[in-house]
């Protein structure tokens, strides 16, 4: 089956432009995680969907940052007025929750942004 | 201080050595834990989850301390490929997950 698919693979845009990235986890999974790792960095936690409940925003690091989920399934991570420093591989990871499942985490292959 | 902290190394060891990794974690409504592993510019994937009682994954060992709120991982008879990053994982009841920073493992023949 397919996995957790991210878009675009690569992003290069220029400062103070907006960017949009795209998410779409795996069939049936409930939870949804974004995350972003600078080069040579670990993961940054951005925010957290789980079904119908209110999104754990608590990583976004600016208002520049939003994220929404539509219909439980894709979701798209939106950065307004890029800056350099938002310059990484952004991290997408869908689970399946509750019961026995372990919640282990299943990663896109990421989205890389320069902003130039 | 840092949610789940891990000694950055890098560990640089001998195929076939024994190898360690600690992490520590603040949060003591921490519920799940795990080892993923991130191989050069790839996505992070599932090493082991880790279990109260401990548990062995043949050359890989892992365990939770909760009292000091410690967790471990454990490499026997190091092979080349096990040359990765190893990220801590701790995931609370509310359901998120926090990484460590992770900890580097370079085998050499």
């Amino acid at each position: 089956g397919a996995g957790v698919s991210q878009s675009p693979s690569n992003k290069v845009t220029e400062k103070g432009k907006d960017v949009e990235l795209r998410c779409d986890p795996i069939s049936g999974h409930t939870a949804l995680y974004w995350y972003r790792q600078s080069l040579g960095q670990g993961l940054e936690f951005l925010i957290y969907f789980q079904g119908n409940s209110a999104p754990d925003k608590s990583g976004l690091p600016s208002d520049r940052f939003s994220a929404e989920r539509t219909g439980g399934s894709v979701s798209t991570l939106t950065i307004q007025r890029t800056q350099q420093e938002d310059s990484a591989v952004y991290l997408c990871a869908s689970s399946l929750e509750g019961g026995a499942n372990t919640g282990e985490l299943f990663f896109g292959e990421g989205s890389r942004l320069t902003v130039l | 201080r840092k949610e789940v902290e891990q000694d950055p190394g890098p560990f640089n060891v001998p195929e076939g050595a024994t190898v360690a990794f600690n992490c520590t974690y603040s949060n003591s409504a921490s519920q799940s834990f795990f080892w993923y592993r991130q191989d050069c510019r790839k996505e992070p994937k599932l090493l082991m989850s880790v279990y109260s009682s401990g548990n062995e994954d043949g050359r890989f060992t892992a365990q939770l301390n909760r009292a000091s709120q410690y967790i471990s991982l454990l490499i026997r008879d190091s092979k080349l490929s096990d040359s990765a990053t190893y990220l801590c994982v701790v995931k609370t009841n509310a359901g998120k997950s926090t990484f460590g920073d992770g900890t580097t493992l370079t085998v050499k023949p």
